[in-house]
């Protein structure tokens, strides 16, 4: 099944301790982003990456970073994890090109609590 | 820079009534739109899009919306909702020029009343 896992789906931690959210899609997608949901602001995105190693800043990257070392993960990296890091967080993937803007797939996400 | 607007953050409706979620969008350039809808504690599902051609576009769960540049509006529309409708709902935006990052609104929570 095509798909796009992350991992964990939920997690609670403290500020400063760091911890990774994984990314993984079987669908051999070269485009990957990770996006913040938060209330009453939608979905921004935090990071993407156009194919292995290479990545950008989309919106919202201050406190995150991100790697494209294979082709099928793209890790989410938090070092420093703040409060205002709370947040439900979805990565996403899909092909290169522009006729494929509409095929883009979403993980199930990650809801994330900093305390 | 892109934008998009949802102008109403809950829309109450009864079953079997007619529904309207609104979106407004800002670009300068050609743009390409979609709605998604994000049913509770599970990720985005694409429910259509626009790419270009016909204005009227018709998704899933018997969903459509219009395209309309002169208002640059995407307004999604469903002649009968069902209980199962109920969920929350997202237009975004792209363009061929912005490395295909989607530009969300602030997203529309429909709840349909039996």
């Amino acid at each position: 099944e095509a798909q796009v896992t992350q991992n964990p789906r939920y997690l609670i931690t403290v500020t400063g301790k760091k911890l990774t959210v994984t990314c993984s899609q079987n669908m051999n997608h070269e485009y990957m982003s990770w996006y913040r949901q938060d209330p009453g602001l939608g979905l921004r995105q935090i990071y993407y990456s156009m194919n292995v190693e290479v990545t950008d800043k989309g919106d919202v990257p201050e406190g995150y970073k991100v790697s494209r070392k294979e082709k099928r993960n793209f890790p989410l990296i938090l070092e420093s994890p703040s409060p205002n890091q709370t947040s439900l967080y979805f990565c996403a993937s899909r092909l290169r090109g522009e006729r494929n803007y509409n095929e883009q797939f979403f993980g199930p996400g990650t809801r994330l609590t900093v305390l | 820079a892109q934008s998009v607007t949802q102008l109403d953050s809950q829309v109450p409706v009864f079953e079997e009534a007619p529904v309207e979620l609104r979106c407004n969008y800002s670009s300068s350039v050609s743009v390409y739109l979609f709605w998604y809808v994000q049913y509770p504690n599970q990720g985005l599902q694409l429910l259509l899009k626009y790419l270009s051609g016909s204005t009227l576009v018709k998704g899933i769960n018997g969903f459509e919306a219009e395209f309309n540049k002169s208002q640059t509006s995407f307004h999604l529309r469903k002649p009968s909702v069902h209980i199962s409708d109920t969920a929350e709902y997202f237009c975004a935006v792209t363009s061929p020029s912005n490395t295909g990052k989607l530009i969300f609104g602030q997203g529309t929570t429909l709840q349909v009343k039996p």
